[in-house]
């Protein structure tokens, strides 16, 4: 079984600062795929970032990275500069290898920029 | 390259009445998957088509169904809904990756939502 918890309901954060939205994560599988997706009011869900477990570098995309420490099954997501944009839910999400295609997500976390 | 189609957008039923909401993956995806999302309960995995067939299901009754076409379409089907039933349905299609599936990287449509009356 996998689970994914985030432990910040919500968070605040300037305009132009950076922010980090914590996620850890506990599987059995020796191999999975780490996500993060954005879902604005409209509904969409974005994906944003994807780290798998053996890579060596954290992943990065633009202002998003993946700050990844598999030794304490943490996938924390920093966004740099953050933009009234940003304002959204995140959703940490995984994958293991059992051939099951299910994300399993997190309860998501409601970023708010001020300003 | 067009995103993955979800339609109807809105829908509004009444308890007992059956709904089907359609799903167009991104071209080329051949894997489509269909998750519940409430604010009670979360993100929940519905059930997952590939290659027609259905290879995986979430903890959900018999209601709720599905398939998959020929060019990867799929619909989902939910019978005698219940006010519960109310709630955003996302489908994701990814490539089908064999050898590290753990890789995929599913792509949401932007969902229909449901209310039940």
């Amino acid at each position: 079984a996998q689970k994914i918890t985030q432990t910040q309901p919500g968070m605040f954060v300037q305009e132009k600062e950076a922010v980090t939205l914590d996620c850890t994560y506990d599987t059995s599988d020796p191999s999975y795929g780490l996500f993060w997706y954005k879902q604005p009011s409209s509904g969409e869900m974005i994906f944003l970032i994807y780290q798998g477990s053996y890579d060596q570098q954290n992943a990065t995309e633009g202002r998003y990275s993946l700050n990844f420490q598999k030794a304490r099954k943490s996938a924390n997501l920093v966004i740099s500069a953050s933009q009234l944009g940003d304002s959204a839910m995140y959703f940490c999400a995984m994958r293991g290898d059992t051939g099951r295609r299910a994300l399993t997500f997190g309860s998501g976390t409601r970023l708010q920029v001020q300003p | 390259k067009a995103g993955v189609t979800q339609t109807p957008r809105y829908l509004i039923k009444t308890r007992g009445q059956q709904v089907t909401l359609s799903c167009s993956p991104i071209s080329g995806h051949r894997s489509v998957s269909w998750y519940q999302q409430t604010p009670g309960q979360g993100l929940q995995f519905l059930f997952e088509y590939f290659s027609e067939t259905q290879r995986n299901k979430g903890n959900f009754p018999g209601r709720f169904s599905g398939r998959q076409f020929s060019n990867s379409r799929s619909e989902m089907n939910v019978s005698t809904l219940e006010l519960g039933d109310s709630a955003l349905y996302l489908c994701a299609s990814s490539l089908v990756l064999v050898t590290l599936p753990f890789q995929e990287t599913q792509y949401f449509g932007p969902g229909t939502r449901l209310l039940v009356l």
